[in-house]
């Protein structure tokens, strides 16, 4: 089957602008993670979401982030009033609940 | 909560050397432990893991080893190839937060044919 898949690949916006990042998981994947790279860093990560439990925000770095997980399958990350440190790489990981977490290709965000 | 240090931050080897990447952890809580590999402009895929039951792992040129009681483990690449060049991380999950993984910073390996 096909991997996790993330839209849009490239986003480009002016700050303070609102986006939304899609994830859509691996078909039966309970869990899913956002994380976020910036040039050169490792992964920060973001928000968790498992099964029907709350999400994990402890990552989460301002209220201007928030996401939902709708019918425990496709995730949305939404940045409100975008700013230009918020410029990065946005990666979403899903895994079924043991084992190996499997990342998509990521969504480049670009804030001008 | 976690914290993985990594190193070194960038690794150069000659084709065919061998080459080493060390993380330490903070939460004995840990028990996985997976190292995944980053080329450039694609999110970073999954080469190998080991858990807190078992000591060393291979798959091919790959390795892993855990020692547990220091909190360590390291990545081990024989036979270097340059396609083994790029960005490597290392996780470890979180403890107290079920099924989370905290992240290294990442290690640039180049292997210069």
């Amino acid at each position: 089957g096909a991997g996790v898949s993330q839209s849009p690949s490239n986003k480009v916006t002016e700050k303070g602008k609102d986006v939304e990042l899609r994830c859509d998981p691996i078909s039966g994947h309970t869990a899913l993670y956002w994380y976020r790279q910036s040039l050169g860093q490792g992964l920060e990560f973001l928000i968790y979401f498992q099964g029907n439990s709350a999400p994990d925000k402890s990552g989460l770095p301002s209220d201007r982030f928030s996401a939902e997980r709708t019918g425990g399958s496709v995730s949305t990350l939404t940045i409100q009033r975008t700013q230009q440190e918020d410029s990065a790489v946005y990666l979403c990981a899903s895994y079924p609940g043991s084992g190996p977490r499997f990342f998509g290709p990521g969504t480049r965000l670009t804030v001008l | 909560g976690e914290n993985v240090e990594q190193h070194p931050s960038t690794l150069s080897v000659q084709e065919g050397d061998s080459a080493v990447i060390k993380c330490t952890y903070s939460d004995s809580a840990s028990n996985y432990f997976p190292w995944y590999k980053q080329e450039l402009g694609k999110g970073p895929q999954l080469i190998i893991d080991i858990r807190s039951n078992v000591g060393e792992k291979k798959d091919q040129r790959i390795a892993v080893t855990l020692n547990k009681t220091a909190k360590h483990f390291s990545l081990h690449i024989t036979e270097t190839q340059p396609e083994d060049s790029a960005v490597y991380f290392c996780a470890a999950s979180d403890g107290g937060s079920q099924g989370n993984l905290i992240f290294g910073k990442g290690t640039k390996l180049s292997v210069k044919p």
